[in-house]
């Protein structure tokens, strides 16, 4: 069974666009979730999140943990075609299971000029 | 240089055929982990290893072999490669002693079976 499903698997927009990734998952023992953004090869680190309700920022990326109903957002606004890319979910369960994550399929973002 | 280096980058071998697919790391860290990541499936563990001593299974360890040579290094095998092995084989590192912060990835190596 799927632990880890994003949504949408793939969009495109125009730049200067606002989009919305969606991260749900289903662990026992969560300990964080994580995004990461993959261009051409190795996935690069963009956000952890461990608690509720924190947003975190960078430039104009900003994600959020919802950890009641499961699931984060990764929000991407005024888009750039530097913006293309696969950006991937992480969940790491705690217990036995730290520091071992599990991936979602990605979603693909492609930016138009 | 990269703080995770894969070798060899590309990779096209035969069914049949003993391979294997090396990382180093020179972060120190000492955790590493083997993900194979496919389209529209994401990046699925194969095997991690905590310490020089600890080798476990992941979730598709089928048809794959480790080694952790050292700390910095940590090699996969594939004992008789098959077409469906066939996918972007990444080694990535993280450290105990910064917590779950994420993993470095390596630059990844792409394998074809034919």
């Amino acid at each position: 069974e799927d632990k880890v499903v994003q949504s949408p698997l793939s969009l495109v927009v125009h730049e200067g666009d606002t989009v919305t990734l969606n991260c749900s998952y289903e662990v026992t023992n969560f300990r964080s979730l994580l995004w990461y953004k993959q261009e051409k090869k190795a996935p690069t680190f963009l956000f952890m999140l461990t608690s509720s309700g924190i947003e975190k920022k960078s430039g104009r990326l900003s994600s959020i943990l919802d950890k009641k109903e499961l699931f984060s957002i990764l929000n991407i606004t005024a888009t750039q075609t530097g913006d293309s890319a696969i950006y991937l979910c992480a969940v790491e369960e705690g217990a036995d299971s730290w520091g071992k994550f599990q991936f979602g399929a990605g979603t693909q973002v492609v930016v138009t000029p | 240089d990269a703080d995770v280096t894969q070798t060899p980058r590309n990779r096209i071998t035969k069914t049949g055929k003993r391979i294997m697919l090396e990382c180093s790391q020179t972060k120190g860290h000492d955790r590493m982990y083997w993900y194979r990541q496919d389209p529209g499936l994401g990046l699925r563990l194969i095997y991690y290893s905590f310490d020089v001593k600890d080798i476990n299974k992941g979730e598709i360890s089928d048809g794959y072999s480790v080694s952790r040579q050292a700390q910095a290094k940590f090699s996969l095998s594939l004992e008789s490669a098959i077409p469906n092995q066939t996918a972007l084989y990444f080694c990535a590192t993280s450290d105990t002693a910064s917590g779950s912060y994420g993993y470095t990835f390596g630059s990844g190596t792409r394998l074809t079976v034919v």
